[in-house]
């Protein structure tokens, strides 16, 4: 256990739907990130806070997906109008500015779009 | 950031040293060489980080070779449990600390 807690850890949903989920980050962990990974593949960056600003976005990032840090603690991170092609895991990892850069990542948070 | 290189997948006997190598030949001076290992349905979970010296923690060795060009990631005594996906990242130091993950090494430990 790293400390850092995703919920729900598995969401099904019909094409369509929006879904919307939650990281709890280390208490003092000023950074957090959010990671989209699909089966056979490496974690890939979605977007970046430090504290409750969001200082970057990947292109992957469609309109559809939208996160948000507000007061710099926990975060959201919903997905509007579901496509099949947004199955993965959603990985949530922080980390302490000052700290060696390293990220501590939650368990992860399982979307299957039917 | 730079582009790493690693072998798909590699096997270790259980009990022996696991070494698995990465290529980083376009790494520049400022940037450091991080693993990352990923356990079925888990989180990825850092093991190691350096610059040009060797380093050595609780759970692996990193070996850099002099031109920085290349690296390797020693488990000295690999367990079952060290059965994982292991990912080799290269990037500056500062800025959003973000990594940019590849494909990694299937390392499978064979009882």
């Amino acid at each position: 256990d790293t400390g850092v807690s995703q919920n729900p850890r598995h969401k099904i949903t019909k094409r369509g739907q929006n879904v919307t989920f939650r990281c709890d980050p280390i208490s003092e962990h000023n950074r957090l990130y959010w990671y989209r990974q699909t089966l056979g593949q490496g974690p890939e960056f979605l977007t970046y806070f430090q504290n409750e600003a969001q200082l970057e976005k990947s292109r992957l990032l469609s309109d559809r997906f939208s996160a948000e840090r507000p007061k710099g603690s926990f975060s959201t991170l919903e997905i509007q109008r579901t496509e099949q092609g947004d199955s993965a895991m959603y990985l949530c990892a922080s980390s302490l500015r000052e700290y060696t850069g390293e990220l501590f990542f939650g368990e992860g948070s399982r979307l299957t779009v039917l | 950031d730079a582009k790493t290189t690693q072998p798909t997948s590699m096997d270790c006997a259980e009990g022996r040293a696991a070494n698995l190598p990465c290529n980083h030949s376009t790494i520049s001076g400022n940037e450091y060489v991080y693993w990352y290992r990923q356990i079925h349905s888990q989180g990825p979970q850092y093991i190691i980080h350096g610059l040009k010296n060797n380093e050595t923690n609780e759970m692996a060795s990193l070996i850099i070779t002099e031109d920085r060009k290349s690296s390797t990631l020693i488990l000295p005594h690999a367990t079952l449990r060290d059965t994982a996906v292991y990912y080799c990242i290269v990037r500056v130091q500062g800025g959003t600390y973000k990594y940019i993950f590849g494909t990694g090494t299937r390392l499978k430990v064979l009882a």
